[in-house]
């Protein structure tokens, strides 16, 4: 079956635009998490939802990242006014059941922002 | 939250060859432990996880890793390495019953002929 889909894949943009980035997740997956990955280092932690719901946005790194999924389903990042340190690459993961461990995450493959 | 340390930010090795990536958590209240792998211009995979039970804990691909509890390390081995090896492996670490995972900053592994 399908897995974990975003787009786009790659994505440049100046200063001071807007970016929406899109998750796709494996379908009837209850749960989505958005990571960002700066370059040499490992994912961190953005946001949690449940179905439609965000659970948990504290590792939004300022208020000009939006996140929302409200269908349950696709989810779409929003960065606004973009600033050179969004540069990174920005994973979506989704699990089956509304808590971790028990419930592996299932990644994309990642959306690549630079800002220039 | 939990903090992560992968000791080696790059490890060369031969094919056939034995590996050892090396990972080190800061908490040592109960957790979940994790390793993925990540091929190039693809997503992470997950080779392993311990939940619980026996502290060696064998995933795909041949890799293995041992969960010791007083070190809190999550080490990860494979005894005969291929050039298909050859990715970048992160180590993650979730608290029992958290759905965030925190990560390592991931460790490169070159296999040569």
């Amino acid at each position: 079956g399908a897995g974990v889909s975003q787009s786009p894949r790659y994505k440049v943009a100046k200063r001071g635009q807007d970016v929406a980035l899109r998750c796709d997740p494996i379908s009837g997956h209850v749960s989505l998490f958005w990571y960002q990955q700066a370059l040499g280092q490992g994912p961190e932690f953005l946001t949690y939802f449940q179905n439609e719901a965000q659970l948990d946005k504290s590792g939004l790194p300022s208020d000009r990242f939006f996140a929302e999924r409200p269908e349950g389903s696709v989810s779409t990042l929003k960065i606004q006014r973009t600033q050179q340190e969004d540069s990174a690459v920005y994973l979506c993961a989704s699990s089956l059941g509304r808590s971790g461990g028990y419930n592996e995450q299932f990644f994309g493959p990642g959306t690549r922002l630079t800002v220039l | 939250a939990q903090s992560v340390t992968q000791l080696d930010s790059q490890v060369p090795v031969f094919e056939e060859a034995p590996v050892e990536l090396r990972c080190n958590y800061s908490s040592s209240v109960s957790v979940y432990l994790f390793w993925y792998v990540q091929y190039p211009n693809q997503g992470l995979q997950l080779l392993l996880k311990y939940l619980s039970g026996s502290t060696l804990v064998k995933g795909i691909n041949g890799f293995e890793a041992e969960f010791n509890k007083s070190q809190t390390s999550f080490h990860l081995r494979k005894p005969s390495v291929h050039i298909s090896d050859t990715a970048e492996y992160f180590c993650a670490v979730s608290d029992l019953g958290d759905y965030k995972l925190s990560f390592g900053a991931g460790t490169t592994v070159t296999v040569r002929a």
